[in-house]
């Protein structure tokens, strides 16, 4: 079963904030909010992680709902580099990482 | 970026033969994983290594079988390939099971004609 919900696809303008809903209503108290993203033909890569707290750094900040319930990563100027599949994944310490099929985010010139 | 490579990066094999995929790693850490992706059904864990000579399965593991004598070496065989392992590997390093980051490496593409 997938912890997580995201769109299949979105687009974004070079230049402009890109902002990837993901939705994890069953999220546990010991779970973490990962963001990994696949540039194609690419090993993915890890972007940011958080448990409650906003978090930020130099590739994305990481919004999650008081709630928890649902996050946002924000590529605050995307570029065309960007363009990549970006996963969201919820996982405790003790598990493995479960990748499902992502957001295709496409940045257009 | 970190130290993982692949090898060999592409191969053509046909049914029924053995295939051995390596995946090695300069940065000295302890867990190793071996990844499949595929149309559809986006990264499935194989197999994974928490040390040298230990290992566990994952959620795809028919059909292969693993082997990490050293540190740094972590191999994934295919014992007699199939069609239906026609797909991209990824090994990926973590130093800590609970870490947060697992870094990749740059694939594997293999095709079971």
């Amino acid at each position: 079963d997938a912890k997580t919900t995201q769109p299949t696809s979105m687009d974004c303008a070079e230049g402009r904030a890109a902002n990837l809903p993901c939705n994890h209503s069953t999220i546990s108290g010991n779970e973490y909010v990962y963001w990994y993203r696949q540039i194609h033909s690419q090993g993915p890569q890890y972007i940011i992680h958080g448990l409650k707290n906003n978090e930020t750094n130099e590739m994305a900040s990481l919004i999650i709902t008081e709630d928890r319930k649902s996050s946002t990563l924000i590529l605050p100027h995307a570029t065309l580099r960007d363009t990549a599949v970006y996963y969201c994944i919820v996982r405790s310490g003790s598990e493995k990482l479960v990748f499902g099929k992502g957001t295709k985010l496409t940045v257009n010139p | 970026d970190a130290g993982i490579t692949q090898s060999p990066r592409h191969k053509v094999t046909e049914t029924g033969t053995p295939v051995t995929l390596r995946c090695h790693q300069t940065e000295n850490h302890r867990y190793m994983y071996w990844y499949r992706q595929d149309p559809g059904h986006g990264l499935r864990l194989i197999h994974y290594s928490y040390g040298v000579k230990d290992t566990d399965k994952g959620e795809v593991s028919d059909g292969y079988s693993v082997s990490r004598s050293k540190t740094e070496d972590f191999l994934l065989t295919l014992e007699s390939a199939t069609s239906s392992q026609t797909s991209v590997y990824f090994c990926a390093i973590s130093e800590y099971e609970q870490t947060y980051e697992q870094y990749f490496g740059p694939g594997t593409r293999l095709t079971v004609t």
